[in-house]
């Protein structure tokens, strides 16, 4: 079973929808937990950290569910630019991150 | 700007040579530099851990003298594919964490290599 594993998608939404995403991690001992953004042919790029109580960051509101081992993404108001490989990423508790293969989400005007 | 550079951002090389990847860090002194490889539609594998004045630590499956990783002062941090093939054709992305914060990782652009 992979550690981290998430939708491939693509999810395909039109501007101003919202859409949302999960992932499940397998090591209960796992302690951090982020949502990376990934461009095509770039380097992944942290968009938050995601907390136990839930949290938001403008558009942006992850949630954790340490019981069931799942962490979810939801995009409010897409924008064109919110087009992306959204990761899943999870630190074990040894600062070794462990990432999902991504989620693709596409925003279309 | 940019935390973290790495050179050459692509490289095509021949099967057999051996190259090299630079990864630096621009702002702060990185006491640990991890190594991560993304095959096309994969998630990203961390190949290895350093840290500053010891050896580096390999994952498993990780062959250790074919991905020679140095890592050479608290700004700079080399990989070396040796002898490669084409299946070693991938992304390679290093990230480094400032000396206070470990969970905090900074990623480079990443090396696209590709091997004939």
């Amino acid at each position: 079973r992979k550690e981290v594993e998430q939708d491939p998608g693509p999810f395909n939404v039109p501007e101003g929808a919202t859409v949302a995403f999960n992932c499940t991690y397998s090591n209960s001992a796992s302690q951090s937990f982020f949502w990376y953004r990934q461009d095509c042919r770039k380097e992944p790029k942290l968009l938050m950290s995601v907390y136990s109580s839930g949290n938001e960051d403008g558009r942006f509101t992850a949630q954790l569910n340490r019981a069931s081992q799942y962490i979810s993404l939801l995009i409010r108001d897409s924008k064109l630019s919110d087009s992306a490989t959204y990761l899943c990423v999870v630190n074990k508790g040894d600062y070794k991150l462990s990432f999902g293969a991504g989620t693709t989400v596409t925003v279309r005007a | 700007g940019a935390v973290v550079s790495q050179h050459p951002s692509r490289v095509i090389c021949k099967s057999g040579t051996s190259v090299k990847i630079e990864c630096r860090s621009l702002d702060f002194q990185a006491t640990t530099m991890f190594w991560y490889r993304q095959f096309p539609k994969q998630s990203l594998m961390l190949m290895a851990t350093s840290n500053e004045g010891s050896k580096a630590t390999y994952e498993q499956g990780v062959e250790k003298d074919k991905f020679l990783i140095n890592h050479a002062s608290l700004t700079l941090s080399t990989l070396t594919v040796t002898s490669a093939h084409p299946e070693d054709s991938s992304f390679y992305i290093c990230s480094q964490s400032p000396g206070d914060s470990q969970e905090t990782q900074y990623f480079g652009p990443g090396t696209r290599l590709l091997v004939l």
